[in-house]
């Protein structure tokens, strides 16, 4: 069936690094692929879409980029600041899906000043 | 804008112990979802409804049962609470039918579980 994996966490980094949090997906046909941020003591809410290959997501300074010969959709973003510490869900919707989107296990960020 | 909101924020039961999670949306969506979040999973679906007055079971639906009292309200009730119900409970909603993938899920805040 269908699967996301994202990379282990938690993600530590210093305010103004550049951010990576890989993703991928197992999916038949073509699925529509999200980022969700969880920020402390909130749901889920969404960050960014895509939904065909080569297409760009971006929100408030992250991007992803839905590649489909490599089934990927890392996460980016050039400058984290402290107030991006979360945790971060890749999500996909599959194009034979019956109403679910299938969540990765979610990546832990920690930005420090 | 209220969005979703869950209610209690907080739930300790004992073993045996029966309780609903409430749920109600202030958007006018169609599509309700619960969701149940443990560490190192991701979220998994327990039960969604497309439309008022219809249920359908998602990944984990054992120990769950649902009412989808109106168009704004989606219970999630267990009848009787096993420590491995322990974790933090999600309602959700959607514009429309769960089949275009086109379309946003907005979450509530959660609310978190221990069973003893």
């Amino acid at each position: 069936g269908d699967s996301v994996t994202q990379m282990e966490g938690p993600v530590t980094l210093s305010e103004e690094a550049f951010l990576t949090i890989n993703c991928t997906y197992t999916a038949t046909g073509y699925p529509s692929l999200f980022w969700y941020v969880q920020y402390p003591g909130e749901g889920l809410q969404l960050l960014l879409k895509a939904t065909k290959a080569d297409d760009k997501g971006s929100n408030k300074g992250f991007e992803a980029t839905y590649r489909k010969e490599t089934t990927s959709f890392h996460l980016e973003k050039g400058s984290v600041q402290v107030s991006d510490s979360a945790v971060y869900f890749c999500a996909l919707f599959g194009s034979g899906n019956t109403g679910k989107l299938i969540f990765g296990q979610g990546t832990t960020l920690q930005v420090k000043p | 804008n209220a969005g979703v909101t869950q209610t209690p924020k907080f739930q300790v039961l004992k073993t045996g112990q029966s309780m609903t999670l409430q749920c109600a949306q202030d958007m006018n969506h169609n599509s309700m979802y619960w969701y149940r979040q443990d560490p190192g999973m991701g979220l998994r679906l327990i039960y969604y409804s497309a439309s008022e007055g219809t249920t359908d079971k998602g990944e984990v639906p054992n120990g769950y049962n649902v009412s989808r009292l109106n168009k704004r309200e989606f219970s999630l009730r267990l009848e009787s609470a096993a420590p491995s119900q322990t974790s933090v409970y999600f309602c959700a909603s959607e514009t429309g039918s769960p089949y275009l993938a086109k379309n946003i899920q907005y979450f509530g805040a959660g609310t978190r579980l221990s069973v003893l």
